[in-house]
């Protein structure tokens, strides 16, 4: 299973771009990076996905390195409503599939 | 389309007693899994399933059962429970194609154990 690190905490204020990365030295081959937002009390929530290269969706942006050993989630101008948590997970569809959170980024937006 | 359903939300019990966290989801996925998230840290995988009569470990399986019997269900057994299983339960589905699609995540279940 591919191990995941984020930062724990990030700090930022309203309207700001906010990049979030996660490093995933032993990414496999068919594994794909996707990012999910959860806040307080509910379950978490898919925001993007990606395989290499970059994906953008109405959202957030997800830029990944040719080696993929990190990626980056990036929320333009960010409003107090994306306060959350947010979870990097890389995982694949081949055979069982035991899909594996990080602890996640803790992200407060000031006003 | 409910999506993913768990019941009960709130649940206290006493070290020892037993009880079952029920999940359903109306989407036809294949894929169910149950993850408790602790104050603090993030979701950490118990059990999945990749279909109806398939279930595996996760990273912390032990002092839980799962069955899966049929496509929509996937309930969750404490046998024995204990304060150490005080937390909030998620379960979760995806589709099972070549693609790996998003889970889809219930409002989670918080349990208290005493």
């Amino acid at each position: 299973l591919a191990k995941t690190t984020q930062p724990i905490s990030m700090d930022s204020y309203e309207g700001q771009e906010v990049n979030i990365t996660c490093s995933h030295n032993n990414i496999a081959t068919n594994d794909y990076i996707t990012w999910y937002q959860q806040f307080p009390s509910q379950g978490p929530r898919f925001i993007i996905q990606g395989y290499k290269t970059k994906v953008t969706n109405e959202v957030a942006s997800l830029f990944i390195p040719a080696d993929r050993k990190s990626s980056t989630l990036s929320l333009p101008r960010v409003s107090l409503s994306d306060t959350a948590v947010y979870y990097c997970l890389v995982g694949s569809d081949t055979g069982r599939r035991a899909l594996t959170f990080g602890s996640g980024t803790r992200l407060q937006v000031q006003p | 389309n409910a999506g993913v359903t768990q019941t009960p939300k709130f649940q206290v019990l006493k070290t020892g007693q037993s009880m079952t966290l029920q999940c359903a989801q109306d989407m036809n996925h294949e894929y169910m899994s149950w993850y408790r998230q602790d104050p603090g840290m993030g979701l950490r995988l118990i059990h999945y399933s990749v279909g109806a009569g398939i279930t595996d470990q996760g990273e912390v399986p032990n002092g839980y059962n799962v069955s899966r019997s049929t496509t929509e269900d996937f309930p969750l057994r404490l046998l024995s429970a204990a304060p150490s299983q005080t937390s909030v339960y998620f379960c979760a589905s995806s589709s099972g194609t070549g693609v790996l699609l998003p889970l889809h995540f219930g409002n989670g279940t918080r349990l208290t154990v005493t």
